[in-house]
Order: structure tokens, then C-alpha cells, then sequence
């Protein structure tokens, strides 16, 4: 079974400093392919990143993504007010089929 | 642009059965697959299960002896069934489109969710 860690658990950050958060499957996913979400309190999760590093539709250039294996970053530059949420990192295709981390809390 | 809501009672008594609805507008639901996902209270997501194929499913191991999936397609509806629940079924629980790129899978549209709790 695939689980991933997240790191860290919370984030607190001025407007305009660059935040990185990490996952970490347990074990190596064997592609670059890693999804990222954010979620603001009371509303469903968003999708920011697909892929190696593809933002969805609707996202600011401010948000980024790398890695591979067993190391994945979502970077989010020039860090603005309303980028306060929960981040969530997601990986396809292991046992389960799709799984989620356990959120990087960004508080700005 | 595609639009998911979720609907079903919102308190479920434990033992009985937690029956969701997913009504799906702006597309067909037969041009995609579709998943379940929950979040306990103050907890992170956790995947269900996934619906593809025309009539395949794929559950959580976690959960599929107690979980079904079914597609309504002349009601353009997702359904969602869970099993004998306990009260760690209380959560919010979100339909989502499946999106694919590279060969791999994420969820690409949630609908808002629906709370459900268990209890007597």
C-alpha cells in the first residue's frame, strides 16, 4: 500500500515569501506524476497540478510542481492572502488505486 | 462547464445503509468516469471508489466489501451505497470527475459535498 507524507504539517508564511511543501510516497512511485490540490474551509477540494507539472485551468503561474520517484514539491511563489488553505497531494495507480496525503496547512 | 452536486440525507442511523446521489449537468456521464471521495470532520480525503467503462468499478480495499458504485445514465446520476455503517462513516462526501494526462488519473470537477452523519 501506497502512503504518502506530507511535510510539514503547517506552514505560516508573510504575502509575497515563497511556501514549499513536500510529498513523499512510501514507497517509489516509479513516474513524475503526482496531482495537488488546495481546500479553503467549507468548500470541496480544487485541482491545482496534474502531472509533472500542468496547472489546471484557472490557476496563477504562481503555483508550480516538481519530482519524481519519491520526492514531490508544490511551490507556490509570491505568496498572496487568499493562498491560505490545505494543500493535498493525490498519486494514481497503486494499491489503493488513488490516495491522498494528509495536507500541508499554508496559513499566510 | 460540467456541475456535480451531491444529495441524500444528511443523518444515517448506524447498522443501516448511506444511499448518495451525484446529479451531474453540462455533460454526459457516459463521456467520463467519476469516483467518490470522503473527508471525516477535520480529516483528510479518502478515495472510495471509481466508476469506469461502462460499468466497471474499482472500490478502496478499505471499504469494498460494504460499498457500491452505479451509474443512472438516463438521470445523468452517480450513485453511491455504503453498507452496515459506523459512526467513522461520518463525513463530508464529494463526487468527482476523473481527469487523465500522462496515463495517470486525477479529479478534475468536485461537486460541493454533502455531510452525513451516523448516528442513532
Amino acid at each position: 500500500e501506497i502512503v504518502l507524507t506530507q511535510s510539514p504539517g503547517t506552514l505560516s508564511l508573510s504575502p509575497g515569501e515563497r511556501a514549499t511543501l513536500s510529498c513523499r510516497p512510501s514507497h517509489n512511485l516509479m513516474s513524475n506524476y503526482m496531482a495537488w490540490y488546495q481546500q479553503k474551509p467549507g468548500q470541496a477540494p480544487r485541482l491545482l497540478i496534474f502531472g509533472p507539472s500542468t496547472r489546471a485551468t484557472g490557476i496563477p503561474d504562481r503555483f508550480s510542481a516538481s519530482g519524481s520517484g519519491t520526492d514531490f514539491t508544490l511551490t507556490i511563489s509570491r505568496l498572496e492572502p487568499e493562498d491560505s488553505a490545505v494543500y493535498y497531494c493525490q498519486q494514481y495507480g497503486n494499491t489503493p488505486l488513488f490516495s491522498f496525503g494528509p495536507g500541508t496547512t499554508v496559513e499566510i | 462547464q460540467v456541475q456535480l452536486q451531491e444529495s441524500g440525507p444528511g443523518l444515517v442511523k448506524p447498522s443501516e445503509t448511506l444511499s448518495l446521489t451525484c446529479s451531474v449537468s453540462g455533460d454526459s456521464i457516459n463521456n467520463y468516469h467519476w469516483s467518490w471521495i470522503r473527508q471525516p470532520p477535520g480529516k483528510e480525503l479518502e478515495w472510495i471508489g471509481y466508476f469506469y467503462d461502462s460499468g466497471s468499478t474499482t472500490y478502496n480495499p478499505s471499504l469494498q466489501s460494504r460499498v457500491i458504485m452505479s451509474l443512472d445514465t438516463s438521470e445523468n446520476q452517480i450513485s453511491l451505497k455504503v453498507k452496515s455503517v459506523v459512526a467513522a462513516d461520518t463525513a463530508v462526501y464529494y463526487c468527482a470527475r476523473v481527469g487523465y494526462s500522462y496515463g495517470r488519473a486525477h479529479f478534475d470537477h468536485w461537486g460541493q459535498g454533502i455531510l452525513v452523519t451516523v448516528s442513532s
